[in-house]
């Protein structure tokens, strides 16, 4: 099946540094590709809808210019979540949907997450 | 997209068939019924999914009544492996987003 990659796993940064998660569909080409957040014994909350080559869709209540969406080819997306603070530690995981239309039927492949500590 | 109901939690013995049911009784014509399943710790997996009649892949069965008000998730010979979130959605297919419910959470028991 198709392969979803996050760079990194895990990361613990200082309160107000700046953190960028990469999100890399290895096998198959996305046109588009989604950010969650889970925070413990939560469900997936979807943050932003992210297409290549144009601006991030944001869902309500997601503050775009403190997590930053790139989205400049069809394999990678960056998450970079600025000025981090300690309400900001979450599971943060990303998705992929295959640029060929036929395949699986448009479903999402996702990445195997990545967690992030604020101290 | 229409909204989901599951159990939250559910066991079962190793070995045994885990049948895991959903309501979806605002489902549209249009709409699919999409189950993935997260370990923890870990990005949801996709199962299966189906429109009206029902599917099976190497992973599972998807059973869903004629009125496809509701469905059944069955794992045939659930294994530890198998203990997980299990999340039951409804997406057209025409709609990106995959809007996550509280899921059912699973254990399998030796």
């Amino acid at each position: 099946g198709a392969v979803v990659s996050q760079h990194p796993s895990r990361v613990i940064c200082k309160s107000g540094t700046s953190v960028k998660i990469e999100c890399r569909s290895l096998d198959f080409q996305a046109t588009t590709m989604f950010w969650y957040r889970q925070f413990p014994k939560q469900s997936l909350m979807l943050m932003a809808t992210s297409n290549e080559g144009s601006k991030a869709t944001y869902e309500q209540g997601v503050e775009k210019d403190k997590f930053l969406i790139n989205h400049a080819s069809l394999t990678l997306s960056t998450l970079t979540v600025t000025s981090a603070h300690p309400e900001d530690s979450s599971f943060y995981i990303c998705s992929a949907r295959d640029r060929v239309s036929g395949r699986a039927h448009n479903e999402q492949f996702f990445g195997p997450g990545t967690r992030l500590t604020v101290l | 997209d229409a909204k989901t109901t599951q159990p939250p939690s559910m066991d079962c013995a190793e070995g045994r068939a885990a049948n895991l049911p959903c309501n979806h009784s605002t489902i549209s014509g249009n709409e699919y019924v999409y189950w993935y399943r997260q370990i923890h710790s870990q990005g949801p997996q996709y199962i299966i999914h189906g429109l009206k009649n029902n599917e099976t892949n190497e992973m599972a069965s998807l059973i869903i009544t004629e009125d496809r008000k509701s469905s059944t998730l069955i794992l045939p010979h659930a294994t530890l492996r198998d203990t997980a979130v299990y999340y039951c959605i409804v997406k057209s297919q025409g709609a990106q987003k995959l809007v996550f419910g509280q899921g059912t959470r699973l254990t399998i028991n030796p």
